[in-house]
């Protein structure tokens, strides 16, 4: 089935550092790439829609220029924390549309920053 | 206001017992899906079904079910003599549109299962 590979899984860093996340669809074309944050306990919130080629859409509230997305081909796209505060510390997931079940999930990064 | 609403936050039952997870939904749109997903401990998001607005159809799939009311704008899940690897956080999501392309996916807050020995 597709599936989308997210790397890395968990990753530790300092304070005012810089992180990147990717993900990449394996077997199949991702058009459009969506980017999720999830607090402990909580839902997971859309933070932006990417597609390939263009600039990403930010929802309400989430910083573009903190929260970098780069969708240069359609089997790879990346979002980079600049400047990472403990706040930002939370579980990234990154989610790719594909034909039959619609949402194709990557496994998720844990960012934590200390 | 929210899309998908999940109004039970925790539930905890024994090993055996017969769950429901409930869901209920708002959209305007009269082409729209509809999805469960189980979350583990682990974080990753486990697909478990997709509807669409013009299946009402219920569906099994060996101790899954789900109940899909328009009438009630409902879509529950109901977990049949669960196991305690059911544990987990199930989310009930909305997408809107039948376009071409999927659009972005509406989740509710989740339900912990707990489910004991």
């Amino acid at each position: 089935g597709a599936v989308v590979s997210q790397h890395p899984s968990r990753v530790i860093c300092k304070s005012g550092t810089s992180v990147k996340i990717e993900c990449r669809s394996l077997d199949f074309q991702a058009t459009t790439m969506f980017w999720y944050r999830q607090f402990p306990k909580q839902s997971l919130m859309l933070m932006a829609t990417s597609n390939e080629g263009s600039k990403a859409t930010y929802e309400q509230g989430v910083e573009k220029d903190k929260f970098l997305i780069n969708h240069a081909s359609l089997t790879l796209s990346t979002l980079t924390v600049t400047s990472a505060h403990p706040e930002d510390s939370s579980f990234y997931i990154c989610s790719a549309i594909n034909g039959y079940y619609g949402y194709t999930f990557g496994s998720g990064t844990r960012l934590t920053v200390v | 206001a929210q899309k998908v609403t999940q109004a039970q936050t925790e539930i905890s039952v024994v090993e055996k017992e017969d769950v429901t997870l409930d869901c209920v939904y708002e959209t305007r749109d009269t082409t729209y899906y509809l999805f469960w997903y189980k979350q583990p401990p682990s974080g990753e998001l486990v697909f478990l079904i997709r509807r669409n607005s013009f299946d009402e159809q219920n569906e099994i799939s060996g101790r899954y079910s789900w109940n899909f009311q328009k009438s009630t704008s409902s879509f529950n899940f109901t977990i049949t003599a669960s196991q305690v690897v059911d544990s987990a956080v199930y989310f009930c999501a909305l997408s809107e549109g039948g376009g071409s392309t999927l659009g972005r996916l509406y989740f509710g807050r989740g339900t912990q299962l707990t489910v004991w020995p």
